[in-house]
């Protein structure tokens, strides 16, 4: 079956542009997770949906950091003004409630 | 702070030779265990799932094992395609966060 989807697989921006890094879950999962990925580091956690509830942004680095998840699907991360620092592997997985999370190929995101 | 800490960072094996991977934990509250497997350019795969202390799980040649401080996967006779990066991960109390460890680069040589 098909698996965590995320687009585009790689993304090359100059300082100071604004991206959109997109993940479409597991049909019927619940649970969406962002994380961030540095060079051989482990997961930062971003940010959380988890059905109709409020997302846990706790994760967000910066004001510069905003995701939203449109019916219950698809969810999109925007990174505004990026910065060097932004540059990272951005990870999406997806779960059923209480259940292990299942993960998406990320988006690498250079910024010059 | 709910904090996860994986040991070795890096770990080179011969084929065959078996060995254990660490991870530490302290968190308010554990739900849940986790193992990963990250190849290189891709997303990781999900292992195993402990949830209490003397828990063991198995597959192929790897088993984790869980204490109430600490989790152990402990690799077997491993093979060439059993190198990659092994996550671990622990659930806490709110269910709404999972906490990961650096992981560890195991390289296994012919």
């Amino acid at each position: 079956g098909a698996g965590v989807s995320q687009s585009p697989s790689n993304k090359v921006t100059e300082k100071g542009k604004d991206v959109e890094l997109r993940c479409d879950p597991i049909s019927g999962h619940t649970a969406l997770y962002w994380y961030r990925q540095s060079l051989g580091q482990g997961l930062e956690f971003l940010i959380y949906f988890q059905g109709n509830s409020a997302p846990d942004k706790s994760g967000l680095p910066s004001d510069r950091f905003s995701a939203e998840r449109t019916g219950g699907s698809v969810s999109t991360l925007t990174i505004q003004r990026t910065q060097q620092e932004d540059s990272a592997v951005y990870l999406c997985a997806s779960s059923k409630e209480r259940e292990p999370q299942h993960f998406g190929d990320g988006t690498r995101l250079s910024i010059l | 702070e709910d904090q996860v800490t994986q040991s070795p960072e890096a770990l080179r094996l011969q084929e065959g030779e078996s060995s254990s991977l660490n991870c530490s934990y302290t968190v308010s509250g554990l739900r849940g265990l986790f193992w990963y497997r990250q190849d290189p350019g891709k997303g990781p795969e999900f292992l195993f799932t402990l949830y209490s202390a003397g828990e063991e799980k198995e597959k192929e040649r790897l088993k984790a094992t869980l204490t109430k401080k600490e989790s152990f996967l402990h690799i077997t006779a491993p093979k060439p395609e059993d190198s990659a990066t092994y996550l671990c991960a622990v659930q806490d109390h709110n269910f709404n966060k999972f906490y990961f460890g650096s992981g560890t680069k195991l390289n296994v040589k012919p």
